[in-house]
């Protein structure tokens, strides 16, 4: 267990729709990152955030958004689903914003969009 | 975009035998993290090594980084059916964003 939570485990919506995803980091950490992975593009880098501010954008499209609240925890937001949506979303977390830190990785929400 | 390439993609051996899977990358890095999954389920971290090391260990895996080559090797000894999974390599740079290798899939057969 790494300590980072992610709901809901499984989400299935439809075409069109909107859902949240939602993180907890481990107790202390800072930074939360969002990473997408799906079976044709591998696990790919979405959104940063350090202490409540956004500090890197990835891969990201313009129909999801995130925040990190000032307790910490965070939420993905997507929009417009499309069958391509489909994929596992990961949180993961670290102490600071830089790269010299471990990313603690939750276990993830798996989205299915129909 | 994948930073690297992961070789091999698939990887079979008995119990009792290492395993050893290699990452290239394209552009310079300040550390190369190496993950584990099993069957789509969350990443477990494995082990960091910053760009000024060469080697590292942790209990029965071995990491090395050669900068020079842009390459990284995970060697993962005397293997245990619990070790089949995928194993992903990761580069940082600057800031925090980790870029994902595609991963070798490794099965350990009892």
């Amino acid at each position: 267990d790494s300590g980072v939570t992610q709901t809901p485990k499984h989400l299935i919506t439809a075409t069109g729709q909107r859902v949240t995803l939602r993180c907890s980091p481990r107790s202390g950490d800072l930074s939360v990152y969002w990473y997408q992975q799906s079976l044709d593009q591998g696990l790919q880098f979405l959104i940063q955030y350090y202490n409540g501010e956004e500090r890197a954008k990835g891969n990201i499209l313009e129909r999801f958004s995130a925040q990190q609240f000032p307790d910490l925890h965070s939420e993905l937001n997507l929009s417009s689903l499309e069958l391509g949506d489909s994929a596992l979303y990961f949180c993961a977390s670290s102490v600071w914003d830089h790269s010299y830190n471990e990313q603690f990785f939750g276990p993830g929400t798996r989205l299915t969009v129909l | 975009s994948q930073q690297g390439e992961e070789d091999p993609q698939a990887l079979s051996i008995q119990e009792g035998e290492n395993a050893t899977m290699n990452c290239s990358y394209k552009t310079s890095i300040n550390n190369l993290q190496w993950y584990r999954q099993n069957s789509g389920r969350g990443l477990v971290h494995l082990i960091l090594i910053r760009s000024n090391e060469r080697e590292k260990h942790s209990g029965r895996l071995r990491v090395t980084l050669d900068t020079s080559k842009k390459s990284s090797s995970l060697l993962i000894t005397a293997s245990r059916a619990a070790d089949t999974a995928s194993y992903f390599c990761a580069t940082g740079n600057q800031g925090g964003k980790l870029i994902f290798g595609q991963g070798t899939e490794l099965s350990v057969k009892p």
